[in-house]
């Protein structure tokens, strides 16, 4: 069956610009998940949805990032006048219970640039 | 919060030896941990799990092994072959969280 998939896989902005990166789960899947990933570096969490609600958002930055998964299903992180310091692969992962601490399965990720 | 350490950064092997990456974590309450093979411009790809409850599990040529007590555990690729080379990541999850290690740049030498 198809993946998690992330649109767009390449992004492009100057800085201060508005940028949405969306995420489609797995279907069925209730958990998503949000992750930063630097050149060299491991996946950095960013925020954790069960459903519709954000179980921890604890890894934003800072407020000029929010997501939101309106139905349950797709999400999408919103970040606000853009930084340099935002460039980086943007990952996004579902995993298919409720249940915490189980099988997390990562889209191919959307890389921002920041110019 | 949760700190998980990856050793080595990089490893290099013949094709046909073994391969083993070391992880430890902090936190005792963590009790998922999951492995990651991500090739370049790609995503992270789960390869092999293992949980609290369990010391040691084998997928084919992946085994990983789990010691609670010293809070480490290690992904082992017995014959190694070319399409192993990647960066694998081991994580340690904890309340629905993913912590990940640095990675490890693996190559496998034709």
């Amino acid at each position: 069956g198809a993946g998690v998939s992330q649109t767009p896989s390449n992004k492009v902005t100057e800085k201060g610009k508005y940028v949405e990166l969306r995420c489609d789960p797995i279907s069925g899947h209730t958990a998503l998940y949000w992750y930063r990933q630097s050149l060299g570096q491991g996946p950095e969490f960013l925020i954790y949805f069960q459903g519709t609600g954000a179980a921890d958002d604890s890894g934003l930055p800072n407020d000029r990032f929010f997501a939101v998964r309106p139905e349950g299903s797709v999400s999408t992180l919103k970040i606000q006048r853009t930084e340099r310091g935002d460039s980086a692969v943007y990952l996004c992962a579902s995993s298919p219970t409720g249940v915490p601490n189980t099988e997390a399965f990562f889209g191919q990720g959307t890389r921002l640039t920041v110019v | 919060g949760e700190n998980v350490e990856q050793h080595p950064s990089t490893l290099s092997v013949q094709e046909g030896d073994s391969a083993v990456i070391k992880c430890t974590y902090s936190d005792s309450a963590s009790n998922y941990f999951p492995w990651y093979k991500q090739e370049l411009g790609k995503g992270p790809q789960l390869i092999i799990d293992i949980r609290s409850n369990v010391g040691e599990k084998k997928d084919q040529r992946i085994a990983v092994t789990l010691n609670k007590t010293a809070k480490h555990f290690s992904l082992h690729i017995t014959e190694t072959q070319p399409e192993d080379s990647a960066v694998y990541f081991c994580a340690a999850s904890i309340l629905g969280q993913f912590y990940f290690g640095t990675g490890t740049s693996l190559t496998v030498i034709p």
